[in-house]
């Protein structure tokens, strides 16, 4: 079965700008796997972020924004709050009724 | 109020079987692709099952294919996961989604957290 990948941990000063990368342990990603994306606080339920690669979800700032950069999937911040320090997941729609997410990236904000 | 709440966990015995509810308000489940997604302790989400806008659709990831069965109420507007034959390693919070706009997750339950444990 196909991995979703992400690099674990980011870092990155306030209102500067970080992206986070999704790939695929074999092939690339591609806009046929509907990539999103999902904020999750500690202790809470995960918050949809962007959907379709590059369409934010209802309430999320503009300073999200997602694409796809070469064979990866990306969610890059631009203008990084305090308040973005969190998780973040990619997941993809791997077809046949099947979704993966991936392992799931830290985000410090310092 | 568009909500979803999950409600069954618990602890229980490898091997032994509990039932996921996830009660849907303010919309209509049976008009809707729904998950489950679990949490395991310390670790990342992981996609468990999806059931089709009509049922009759439903996958599951492969470790628990055989195990765990996807199901709903229309007339009780609730989602359920039945999972049999359980293993420590089904140890997690477990949260239902519903299908957003495209292949993506729009709304989420809180969470029930089961705990498989002798």
């Amino acid at each position: 079965q196909t991995v979703v990948t992400q690099e674990p941990s980011f870092s990155v000063s306030p209102g500067g700008t970080v992206t986070l990368t999704c790939g695929l342990s074999s092939g690339s990603v591609s806009i046929g796997h509907y990539p999103s994306w999902y904020q999750q606080m500690p202790g809470q339920a995960p918050r949809t972020l962007m959907y379709n690669t590059n369409t934010r979800s209802s309430g999320v700032p503009d300073r999200f924004s997602g694409s796809i950069l070469g064979n990866k999937a990306a969610l890059t911040i631009t203008g990084a709050q305090a308040d973005d320090e969190s998780e973040y997941y990619c997941m993809m729609y791997m077809g046949s009724g099947i979704w993966v997410f991936g392992g799931g990236a830290k985000l410090t904000v310092l | 109020q568009v909500q979803l709440v999950e409600s069954g966990g618990g602890v229980v015995q490898p091997g032994r079987s509990l039932r996921l509810s996830c009660a849907a308000s303010g919309f209509t489940l049976s008009t809707h692709v729904m998950h489950w997604v679990r949490q395991a302790p310390g670790k990342g989400l992981e996609w468990v099952a999806v059931i089709w806008y009509d049922g009759t659709n439903t996958y599951y990831v492969d470790y628990v294919k055989g195990r765990f069965t996807i199901s709903r109420d229309k007339f009780k507007n609730t989602l359920y996961l039945q999972m049999n034959s359980l293993r420590a390693e089904d140890t997690a919070v477990y949260f239902c989604a519903r299908r957003g706009p495209w292949w993506d997750f729009d709304l989420w339950g809180q969470g029930t957290l089961v705990t498989v444990s002798s």
